[in-house]
């Protein structure tokens, strides 16, 4: 089964450069989550997409910027890059937002981007 | 707010012994419970829901938890745990936030099954 892909995998970059992580969701899936990881820590929540439209913010800094798009995947744009945005960055999708939605959210395998 | 706690840090088993991972959570309204397992460097893998109906769900791997309405907890359970279940879990609540839904995360517990 087709499962939520991210890509890249990994990525390095300097600071004050720019990142940009992408996110396919699993098909027929509407609804994108981003998260954050560090290490030793719970994934925090950044943003999610509904439809194409943001749904939620979490504590995702100025500097990062996120959309969906028309087909459904999504990238998260992450300017002026610190040494401490150095962290594992996932993405989960899932099917419907209503009160009747159910399911579970899905996981991409994340990007680790480590900033130097 | 709402939200979920896993109040241990660690949880040491030995092998073929059972195990529990302990999960609270705080919303108001009807909890959506899931449970998840990350390995090294992996993306967070679904083991199981509660959406409503039996307090004891059962999921993937042999791992079940029970929903307890009146201690507001979510405990993950195996009868008979194996080395390889050895991993990080979390406990996450879904619930509704300004007519979309919101999945918050519990801040891990990590499983050690010794041999």
């Amino acid at each position: 089964a087709a499962g939520v892909i991210q890509s890249p995998r990994h990525l390095i970059k300097e600071k004050r450069e720019t990142a940009t992580l992408k996110c396919y969701p699993i098909p027929r899936h509407d609804t994108v989550y981003w998260y954050q990881q560090g290490p030793g820590q719970d994934p925090q929540f950044l943003i999610s997409f509904y439809e194409k439209m943001q749904s939620d913010k979490g504590s995702i800094p100025d500097r990062f910027s996120a959309q969906q798009f028309s087909d459904y995947h999504s990238e998260l744009n992450m300017s002026s890059l610190e040494l401490g945005d150095s962290a594992l960055y996932f993405c989960a999708s899932s099917l419907g937002l209503g009160e009747g939605a159910n399911t579970e959210a899905f996981f991409g395998q994340g990007t680790r981007l480590t900033v130097v | 707010a709402q939200s979920v706690a896993q109040p241990e840090d660690q949880v040491n088993v030995a092998e073929g012994n059972p195990l529990t991972v302990k999960c609270t959570y705080s919303v108001s309204g009807n909890p959506y419970l899931f449970w998840y397992v990350q390995y090294p460097n992996r993306g967070l893998q679904f083991l199981l829901k509660y959406i409503t109906g039996d307090n004891l769900v059962k999921g993937s791997y042999g791992f079940e938890a029970e929903f307890n309405k009146s201690q507001t907890s979510f405990h993950l359970k195996k009868p008979s745990a194996l080395v390889s279940d050895s991993a990080l879990y979390f406990c996450a609540v879904r619930y509704m936030n300004t007519g979309f839904q919101k999945l918050v995360f519990g801040t891990g517990t990590r499983l050690l099954v010794s041999p």
